[in-house]
């Protein structure tokens, strides 16, 4: 069964620096997106990863996508306040049509 | 252009109740599911509709059923409400189950709590 995996669960940083969120995936999967959730709120869709090698930025975040390794990562540059939220990687195979998501990780930016 | 709607968005019930919630997708979208989510077990998939069929369906329990309507709205219930069913429950529609156009786009949620 397909599983996913995220770290770190929760993410303390400073203002003005950089992080990176992991997420792994245990079997193949045709896309993987990545959600931020503010408290109390819906999923919000960042990105979507389509292929290997795949590599989408808006702002502040950066997603890329290595299928070989079942790794995405969402790279956060100079972290701002805005940013804090929870983010989560979700996994969906289209022959199932069900997402996977990861645990989730949530980001918490210092002033 | 609307989004996906869900109501309501807060519930209390007592267990051993029943409860409907309803979803509305955005317009043209054939495609709902719902998802379950706690702190403990994060988010779940529960179930998905596609043209009034159920699609998929996750592991939970029998008392979690969920139809849908010729105009793509849809409505799960639970019935014999427990203290563990209190979670955010999350709709999702997309246009339809082709490669091109599965992204989902969620509700706002309806919280639920079972006291």
């Amino acid at each position: 069964e397909l599983k996913v995996e995220q770290n770190p669960l929760f993410l303390s940083m400073q203002e003005g620096k950089n992080y990176t969120i992991y997420c792994n995936y245990s079997t193949t999967s045709d896309r993987l997106y990545w959600y931020r959730q503010d408290p109390g709120k819906s999923l919000e869709s960042l990105f979507v990863l389509l292929s290997n090698g795949a590599v989408k930025q808006e702002g502040r975040l950066m997603a890329s996508l290595d299928t070989k390794a079942r790794l995405s990562t969402l790279h956060i540059t100079a972290a701002v306040h805005d940013l804090s939220a929870t983010y989560f990687c979700a996994v969906v195979r289209l022959r199932t049509y069900k997402y996977i998501f990861g645990t989730g990780t949530r980001l918490k930016v210092l002033a | 252009k609307a989004g996906v709607t869900q109501t309501p968005r807060y519930l209390i019930k007592t267990r051993g109740q029943q409860v409907t919630l309803s979803c509305s997708p955005i317009s043209g979208h054939r495609s709902v599911s719902w998802y379950q989510q706690t702190p403990g077990q994060g988010l779940q998939f529960l179930f998905e509709y596609f043209s009034e069929t159920q699609r998929n369906k996750g592991n939970f329990p029998g008392r979690f059923s969920g139809r849908q309507f010729s105009n793509s709205r849809s409505e799960m219930n639970v019935s014999t409400l427990e203290l563990g069913d209190s979670a955010l429950y999350l709709c999702a529609s997309s246009l339809d189950r082709g490669a091109k156009n599965t992204e989902a786009f969620f509700g706002q949620g309806t919280r639920l709590t079972v006291v």
